[in-house]
């Protein structure tokens, strides 16, 4: 059975922490991805990368940071987090881009 | 612009019914659409996926079809059951480059649909 998993399903941080999202897949997908889902606006892809050491920017990537160092492993980095990165973070890996992607359970982060 | 537009915004349902979701797109050069299910507090699992040359494609209960011509989509749910209260969303790929310019996955901001007993 496939499987994409995320450190952690709640976390609440401080304004200007650091945070580091974790997303690891099984499948040996070369794609990954980063959406951030509010209500009333679906997800929208932050980041995402096809192979490591690669990222590219999706629609929202200000204020955040990625890191591919292993074909497993995708992190989202928030380099100094604010109330409005408040949301529902999710990660996704797929075979080929646009193809069947697979999604983590999500992140619910709260920013105080 | 690529856009997914998604209606009804949410609908409310009797157990045993049918219900039907519509999926609308602008999204070019088009490459496949998915439905996705997402229940409450977890991530969205694929229900379907469509490519241009298919009108129809089924998941038990769950029958998408395909409109290429009117950039049109539905999702028919047949006998409902509880277990179907989620959001589905609909979610269409263009065609994409390596390099190229941003997202090309454009997701619909799903519709949300209650089932009640």
């Amino acid at each position: 059975d496939v499987k994409v998993t995320q450190s952690s399903r709640y976390l609440v941080k401080r304004t200007g922490e650091k945070v580091f999202l974790e997303c690891v897949q099984d499948m040996d997908h070369e794609n990954m991805f980063w959406y951030r889902q509010d209500p009333g606006l679906g997800l929208r892809l932050i980041y995402f990368s096809y192979d490591v050491k690669m990222k590219e920017k999706g629609d929202i990537p200000e204020g955040y940071s990625v890191s591919r160092e292993k074909k497993e492993r995708f992190s989202l980095i928030l380099e100094s987090a604010s109330t409005n990165q408040t949301s529902m973070y999710l990660c996704a890996s797929s075979l080929e881009e646009g193809v069947e992607a697979f999604f983590g359970q999500g992140t619910r982060l709260t920013v105080v | 612009k690529n856009q997914v537009e998604q209606s009804p915004q949410s609908l409310i349902i009797l157990e045993g019914k049918n219900c039907t979701l519509q999926c609308n797109y602008t999204v070019s050069p088009f490459s496949n659409l998915r439905w996705y299910k997402q229940d409450t507090g977890r991530g969205p699992v694929s229900l379907t996926i469509m490519t241009f040359s298919e009108n129809t494609k089924s998941n038990g209960r769950y029958t998408a079809t395909l409109d290429a011509d009117t950039k049109q989509s539905s999702l028919h749910i047949t006998a409902s059951q509880l277990s179907d209260s989620a959001s589905y969303i609909c979610v269409v790929s263009a065609l994409w480059v390596r390099g190229s310019s941003a997202s090309k996955i454009i997701f619909g901001s799903g519709t949300r649909l209650s089932i009640r007993p």
